[in-house]
């Protein structure tokens, strides 16, 4: 069975500031890996995806993370935080098999101050 | 614009009453998806829909009902409302193969 552990309930870091999000991850079989991110009140939005291609992934908002086989592990990073990133954010796994379903870590919510 | 559509956005229900929570997707995904979201526990898979005409269980199904009631349209019912379930309910969909979910804004819902 596949999981996902996010390491970090509540990060907060400095406007300008190095943000690293961590996951962790279980599977089985070669995983597909997936960050998202939620604004307040709102669904949420794929920021990147690891799909066994490149190991070092780029996504939206200048958004990054890197599949670490031998660590299990597909950490997000941003060089410099913005204000605008404070939000919540959510690491996925799927088996990548035809219909496989996501299971989502426990989500964290990342603050940002000025 | 192209998406997911949820109604209705927020919804409170007394202990026992029914309702159901509507999702449609124009993207012609094949897979459609049930989570629900509470503080501290992510997201859990209610129930998803593989293809047309098919649905499956995911974690927690009980005491919901789903129909998949065409390519677009992908339904989620509470028969009788407890208060366990408030929560808030995202409906995702995604194509068979590209692994990505495309998510609706959510329904917000409190039974009291």
């Amino acid at each position: 069975a596949q999981s996902v552990t996010q390491l970090g309930s509540h990060v907060s870091v400095s406007e300008g500031a190095l943000v690293l999000l961590r996951c962790n991850y279980s599977s089985s079989v070669p995983p597909y890996l997936f960050w998202y991110v939620q604004y307040p009140n709102q669904g949420l939005q794929l920021l990147l995806k690891y799909t066994s291609a490149a190991t070092l992934v780029k996504g939206i908002n200048g958004f990054e993370a890197e599949f670490k086989k031998s660590e299990t592990s597909f950490h997000l990073t941003k060089p410099s935080a913005h204000m605008s990133d404070a939000a919540e954010y959510f690491c996925a796994v799927s088996e990548g098999t035809s219909g496989s379903r996501l299971t989502f870590g426990e989500g964290t919510q990342l603050t940002v101050n000025p | 614009n192209a998406g997911v559509t949820q109604t209705p956005k927020f919804q409170v229900l007394k202990t026992g009453q029914s309702m159901t929570l509507q999702c449609a997707q124009d993207m012609n995904h094949n897979s459609m998806y049930w989570y629900r979201q509470d503080p501290g526990m992510g997201l859990r898979l209610i129930y998803y829909s593989a293809s047309e005409g098919t649905t499956d269980k995911g974690e927690v199904p009980n005491g919901y009902n789903v129909s998949r009631l065409n390519k677009r349209e992908f339904s989620l019912r509470l028969e009788s409302a407890a208060p366990s379930q408030t929560s808030v309910y995202f409906c995702a969909s995604s194509e068979t193969g590209t692994y990505g979910y495309t998510f609706g804004s959510g329904t917000r819902l409190t039974v009291v």
